[in-house]
């Protein structure tokens, strides 16, 4: 089955650098990967996703670009804000459910 | 809110108790899941449930039951629970089953004594 693999388990950044995440994926087959971010006492949010089509997608501060080669993809965050502070988690899908890795806590300290 | 509602928030049980998870949505979505997510663990899948029919279970013990009476909510029957089900169990919703887009509730966070 498919196992995603994500990096880095934390990450602290000051208010208004960039933030970057990096995932692994093993299955050739999956073509659709979302980013979602959980708030503390929150279910996680859908925030962006890309299809194995595209190498890049961006949505104001946020981007997700992806090697399907390589079998990698990232979430960058520019310009983060405190408010970015959450727990990030990637997820990849191919024919099956989706495979989540295990999550991201950004800091963002003012 | 996002439109999925899961109740209660919090639940603490002893290991001979029953108790249930509830959730539920009206937003015309048709697929209903849960998940159990514990700490630096991914997110496990447990059911999955499309037009009210099970069509999926991963291997999770008798001990979680689920029962979907109509496409809008999703129950999750717990008895004899162990410790180690400690955890926060979401439910998620999606416009289908082949719809990747996943809206997830709170959560009940569960603790088992």
């Amino acid at each position: 089955g498919e196992n995603v693999e994500q990096h880095p388990s934390t990450l602290s950044v000051q208010e208004g650098d960039s933030a970057v995440i990096k995932c692994t994926y093993s299955d050739s087959a999956s073509n659709y990967f979302p980013w979602y971010k959980q708030e503390l006492g929150k279910g996680p949010q859908l925030i962006i996703d890309i299809r194995s089509n595209v190498g890049e997608k961006k949505d104001q501060r946020i981007a997700v670009t992806l090697n399907k080669t390589a079998k990698h993809f990232s979430l960058h965050i520019t310009e983060t804000q405190p408010e970015d502070s959450a727990v990030y988690f990637c997820a990849a899908k191919g024919y099956s459910t989706l495979t989540f890795g295990k999550g991201t806590m950004l800091l963002v300290s003012p | 809110e996002t439109g999925v509602t899961q109740t209660p928030r919090h639940l603490v049980m002893g290991m001979t108790n029953k108790k249930s998870l509830k959730c539920e949505q009206h937003l015309g979505h048709n697929a209903m899941y849960w998940y159990k997510q514990s700490a630096k663990k991914p997110l496990e899948l447990m059911f999955v449930y499309n037009f009210k029919e099970q069509t999926e279970n991963n291997s999770v013990p008798s001990r979680f039951s689920p029962e979907c009476p109509n496409s809008s909510h999703l129950f999750l029957h717990l008895h004899t629970l162990q410790p180690e089900d400690s955890a926060l169990y979401l439910c998620a919703s999606s416009q289908g089953r082949e719809t990747e887009k996943l809206l997830f509730g709170s959560g009940t966070q569960l603790s088992v004594l």
